[in-house]
């Protein structure tokens, strides 16, 4: 596709379980995103990927959360043993970063939600 | 501590009228600052970016100026329709590594 892709767009998951959410960027992008939208709040950074560079995880709230980027384009986020104060919206960009100042683009999110 | 604020209170306007939204920060000294919108279930889309040695951008009926000496852009939209109904992000690069840091966002209402 030409956009960002999201998946799963919905997952309610029960409090303890691991849960995966999967960033598909545009295709050639370098740079990526993780970010979390709780429910009339702003986008709270996560994580970011910039081509072969050293992750950015200065965002992640806890070592339960985790990233991976697999040759260079798909992207994991994975949230251990899930709490409720992790229900929220979670967003992924990406960017072609080949000057420095160029926009982002987002998916359409996944609502998690613990219960 | 770094900061960015908008304005947390939603605006709202008659429609066609200009809309000024405000994005302030401190402790950045940022080489661009961005302008997404995002609407209810979506993400955010990319609208307007203003470099530092840039005063003003014009997109049709979107204005962005950029003072670095206040810390401080103004959106604005000239003519609003209620289809500009929103809530609109300022973004910048925290630390000119390509890292996007985004404000809060300001929801603005345009009645008919």
């Amino acid at each position: 596709g030409a956009g960002v892709s999201q998946s799963p767009s919905n997952k309610v998951t029960e409090k303890g379980k691991d849960v995966e959410l999967r960033c598909d960027p545009i295709s050639g992008h370098t740079a990526l995103y993780w970010y979390r939208q709780s429910l009339g709040q702003g986008l709270e950074f996560l994580i970011y990927f910039q081509g072969n560079s050293a992750p950015d995880k200065s965002g992640l709230p806890s070592d339960r959360f985790s990233a991976e980027r697999t040759g260079g384009s798909v992207s994991t986020l994975t949230i251990q043993r899930t709490q409720q104060e992790d229900s929220a919206v979670y967003l992924c960009a990406s960017s072609p970063r080949q000057t420095m100042n160029t926009e982002a683009f987002f998916g359409q999110g996944t609502r998690l939600t613990v219960v | 501590s770094q900061k960015i604020e908008q304005n947390s209170e939603a605006l709202n306007i008659q429609e066609g009228k200009t809309a000024t939204l405000t994005c302030n920060y401190t402790n950045y000294s940022p080489a661009y600052l961005q302008w997404y919108r995002q609407d209810p279930g979506r993400g955010p889309v990319f609208l307007l970016l203003i470099r530092e040695n840039e005063k003003e951008k014009r997109k049709e009926r979107l204005k962005v100026t950029f003072d670095t000496t206040l810390k401080q852009s103004l959106f604005h939209i000239t003519a609003s329709q209620p289809a500009d109904s929103a809530t609109y992000l300022c973004a910048l690069d925290k630390s000119n590594t390509g890292k996007l840091i985004f404000g809060q966002g300001t929801t603005l209402q345009v009645k008919p």
